[in-house]
């Protein structure tokens, strides 16, 4: 079946510091990809859309500068957090539309800011 | 604007007992509507889907219905057993399949 991975699952910076999160689709291709954000206990929210080749969509209140996203290859998106503070922790979620007309979800990177 | 709400968890029950968790929805449009599963360390997983009115979702014995009346897609199973023990999210999207709004997702634990 269509698998999402995302890279690192745990991470840990300092604040003030940037992390960059991957994620792939392993055997297929996606030229959309979205990335979700999800407090405990809460929802998923999505954060933005991101295209192969051209600017990703951010959706209203998603901070574009702080949150920066490329989609370089039809494989790979990756979302940087810059300049990271404490209340960027959270667990962040991609996924990608892939085969059967379903959107296959990685397993999602847990970022703390200390 | 659009959005889900789903009842809150955890759910706790023992193999073989009967599973609803609710799930309203609020759209200005016709959505889709889905049942996501995600299992401990894993992605989550499409479990059920219906794109319009009175369609039934189906799948490894979970079912829900559309109802257009209510705003409800409700999931429901039979009996469930420790292997269904993990977290369920109800979702919706106007645009097909992608850009979906979820629910704030339901703990299920199953106890022998």
């Amino acid at each position: 079946g269509a698998v999402v991975s995302q890279h690192p699952s745990w991470v840990i910076c300092k604040s003030g510091t940037s992390v960059k999160i991957e994620c792939r689709s392993l055997d297929f291709q996606a030229t959309t990809m979205f990335w979700y954000r999800q407090f405990p206990k809460q929802s998923l929210m999505l954060m933005a859309t991101s295209n192969e080749g051209s600017k990703a969509t951010y959706e209203q209140g998603v901070e574009k500068d702080k949150f920066l996203i490329n989609h370089a290859s039809l494989t790979l998106s990756t979302l940087t957090v810059t300049s990271a503070h404490p209340e960027d922790s959270s667990f962040y979620i991609c996924s990608a539309p892939g085969p059967r007309r379903e959107q296959y979800f990685g397993p999602g990177t847990r970022l703390t800011v200390t | 604007g659009n959005s889900v709400t789903q009842m809150e968890g955890p759910v706790t029950l023992s193999e073989e007992a009967f599973l609803t968790i609710n799930c309203t929805y609020t759209a200005t449009g016709y959505p889709s509507l889905f049942w996501y599963v995600q299992y401990p360390g894993e992605g989550l997983q499409l479990l059920l889907k219906a794109t319009k009115a009175d369609d039934k979702g189906s799948n490894k014995g979970f079912e829900a219905t559309y109802r257009k009346e209510t705003t409800s897609f409700h999931l429901e199973k039979g009996s469930v057993q420790v292997s269904d023990s993990a977290v369920y999210f109800c979702a919706l999207s106007e645009s097909g399949y992608n850009k979906l709004i979820f629910g704030a997702g339901t703990r299920l634990a199953v106890h022998p």
